[in-house]
């Protein structure tokens, strides 16, 4: 069935460092791809999204491309700031299988210290 | 606002003793989900509804009941809760469940103990 691996965490990173948190997928079809983060003490937000091949999500600074070649879709900031503190979580919907189900990854938690 | 609505923040509760944990919606979406997450599991789906009346299982069903006798309305019920369903839950729902909006809005969750 379809799946999402990402990067187990924490992450722990200094104020203005690169951040990459990869992500992989397996899926029949041509899912979309999601980037969700969830801060501490709330629900998850839908960040960035992808919905084809080469396509580059963007939001907040972060960025992330849907790489089918090598079934990537990994999520990247330049400059992370301390409230970027959060637990980040790929996910992918394919309308090729089942209707209405978003599958997650695990999520990886980051930690952002000033 | 728009937003989804779920109640109680908090839950404590012991083995067998049926617990109704509310969500509402004021987005008029017609998809609503129920998820678990659980530390390295990541979020598992529960229950999803395609429209009022219509309900389907997800990943992890079991020990759960859903019903959607409204559009706003998605409560989860466990009959008989057991500890293993000690897990923070989230609600989310959506405009459409045909895939023309995949963004989900989540609820801010409910810390579910069951001693």
């Amino acid at each position: 069935g379809d799946s999402v691996t990402q990067m187990e965490g924490p992450v722990t990173l200094s104020e203005e460092a690169f951040l990459t948190i990869n992500c992989t997928y397996t899926a029949t079809g041509y899912p979309s791809l999601f980037w969700y983060v969830q801060y501490p003490g709330e629900g998850l937000q839908l960040l960035l999204k992808a919905t084809k091949a080469d396509d580059k999500g963007s939001n907040k600074g972060f960025e992330a491309t849907y790489r089918k070649e090598t079934t990537s879709f990994h999520l990247e900031k330049g400059s992370v700031q301390v409230s970027d503190s959060a637990v980040y979580f790929c996910a992918l919907m394919n309308y090729g299988g089942s209707q209405g189900n978003l599958i997650f990854g695990k999520g990886t938690k980051l930690s952002v210290k000033p | 606002e728009a937003q989804v609505t779920q109640n109680p923040r908090y839950l404590i509760t012991v083995t067998g003793k049926k617990l109704t944990v509310t969500c509402s919606q004021n987005m008029n979406h017609e998809y609503m989900s129920w998820y678990r997450q659980d530390p390295g599991l990541g979020l598992r789906q529960i229950y999803y509804s395609m429209n009022v009346e219509v309900t389907d299982k997800g990943d992890v069903p079991e020990g759960y009941k859903v019903s959607r006798k409204e559009k706003r309305n998605f409560p989860l019920i466990l009959e008989s809760p057991s500890p293993n369903q000690t897990s923070l839950y989230f609600c989310a729902s959506s405009p459409t469940s045909t895939g023309l909006n995949e963004k989900l809005f989540f609820g801010s969750g409910t810390q579910l103990s069951v001693l």
